[in-house]
């Protein structure tokens, strides 16, 4: 069974601080998707990154990192600089190769940048 | 080049009235899915679709059906509305290999059940 775990429930910083937000994984195939998802006060879901498990090399794209880790099941997302902007709900999720179109979401990150 | 579709974006519903969230994609992605949100809770899969003619019931499928006769559309039937179903409800799609960009959302509808 796939499961993802995102244990900060809120995080607050002040603008121009890093944050990094924390995402665990569970999953017995071999073949597997991650995701992450940011989701404004407006409500939609933006789509950040997918990563597939063949796939280790860590991404940069703007202000934003992730770091992916088969070996402690972690593929964390580091925002630098945060802006204000930034302050969402940030989701974590999985979808294994043999779930069909299944997608188990963390619970998701709370981020409040503060001016 | 709409993505998904979702309609109506607001419901106000009765308890025990019927309805039909409608969910369209012009992408020609043949997995699409349903989730629920709830507040602290994540999203959680109702319902999903491998294809045409396929669909399987995902976390918490009581009270919900689904059926799957075109590529393009997977409608989520709502059969005796429940306070317990207010939330918000998103539909995805993708295809097999879960595209570059992931699973598409449409924007979501927000229901509520009194």
């Amino acid at each position: 069974a796939q499961k993802v775990t995102q244990a900060q429930t809120e995080i607050s910083v002040v603008e121009k601080e890093d944050v990094t937000l924390d995402c665990v994984y569970e999953t017995r195939d071999t073949t597997y998707y991650l995701f992450w998802y940011k989701q404004p006060p407006s409500g939609e879901l933006v789509f950040l990154i997918r990563r597939n498990s063949f796939d280790e090399q860590n991404e940069i794209s703007g202000r934003y990192s992730w770091n992916f880790q088969k070996s402690t099941s972690s593929f964390n997302f580091t925002i630098t600089a945060s802006q204000v902007v930034d302050s969402a709900v940030y989701f974590c999720a999985l979808s294994e190769e043999t779930s069909g179109s299944r997608l188990t979401f963390g619970e998701g990150t709370q981020l409040t940048v503060n001016p | 080049n709409a993505g998904v579709t979702q309609t109506p974006k607001f419901q106000v519903l009765k308890t025990g009235q019927s309805m039909t969230l409608q969910c369209a994609q012009d992408m020609n992605h043949e997995y699409m899915s349903w989730y629920r949100q709830d507040p602290g809770m994540g999203l959680r899969l109702i319902h999903y679709s491998v294809g045409a003619g396929i669909t399987d019931q995902g976390e918490v499928p009581n009270g919900y059906n689904v059926s799957r006769s075109t590529t393009e559309d997977f409608p989520l039937r709502l059969l005796s509305a429940a306070p317990s179903q207010t939330s918000v409800y998103f539909c995805a799609s993708s295809g097999p290999s879960r595209g570059t960009y992931g699973y598409t959302f449409g924007s979501g509808t927000r229901l509520t059940v009194v």
